[in-house]
């Protein structure tokens, strides 16, 4: 079973200034790829970035990074110089590779980021 | 290109009534399809997946049942909603294994 935990329900952060999303997984599954997602209040769900479980390197996508630590099994997202568009829910992920049929991608609880001017 | 379309993007509903959510997806073939459900500010949660015409997996015993009549439609339906059924539908599809999930627009089901 794979379970994807985000402990932070909502979060302000001063225009300008780096946030830090938190997130936390857990899979029985040997290879996985985990993505973050932004949804606007509009809804739609905005894919940010991608993370493979055997990537080398941290993934970074203009002003988003991922800070994965596999051994903690965390796969924090870093937006750095926020925006007021930043503001949105955020949602972690995860998809197992090998044992998930489907390739199914399973949620987080999502963290609400509240951009102040 | 490759475009998801789903419809409509509101509904209300009462109690007791049937449902008929579609999702289609134009521009490839034979694409993983899948139905998610997001109640007020929670995470999504999946209901149904398809691999292929008439393949359907289902996640989470409930109310609702889908359908893949044709390749690239898929449909979400229910005989009679229950008030525990409202909320956000979300249809995505995925191009290939490694890639991210493709979303629909959503369909913000209200049933009273």
């Amino acid at each position: 079973a794979q379970k994807i935990t985000q402990t932070q329900p909502g979060m302000f952060v001063q225009e300008k200034e780096a946030v830090t999303l938190d997130c936390t997984y857990d899979t029985s599954d040997p290879s996985y790829g985990l993505f973050w997602y932004k949804q606007p209040s509009s809804g739609e769900m905005i894919f940010l970035i991608y993370q493979g479980s055997y990537d080398q390197q941290n993934a970074t996508e203009g002003r988003y990074s991922l800070n994965f630590q596999k051994a903690r099994k965390s796969a924090n997202l870093v937006i750095s110089a926020s925006q007021l568009g930043d503001s949105a829910m955020y949602f972690c992920a995860m998809r197992g590779y090998i044992k998930a049929a489907g390739n199914k991608l399973t949620f987080g609880g999502g963290t609400r980021v509240l951009v102040k001017p | 290109s490759q475009t998801i379309h789903q419809w409509p993007a509101t509904l209300v509903q009462p109690v007791g009534s049937p449902l008929s959510l579609e999702c289609t997806v134009e521009g490839t073939s034979n694409p993983n399809l899948y139905w998610y459900r997001q109640a007020a500010g929670r995470g999504l949660q999946l209901l149904f997946y398809s691999v292929g015409i008439g393949q359907i997996s289902s996640e989470v015993p409930q109310n609702l049942s889908a359908s893949r009549p044709q390749d690239r439609q898929f449909i979400l339906s229910s005989k009679k909603l229950l008030l525990s059924d409202s909320g956000f539908y979300l249809c995505a599809w995925k191009p290939t294994v490694n890639s991210p999930l493709h979303f629909g627009n959503g369909t913000r089901l209200t049933v009273t």
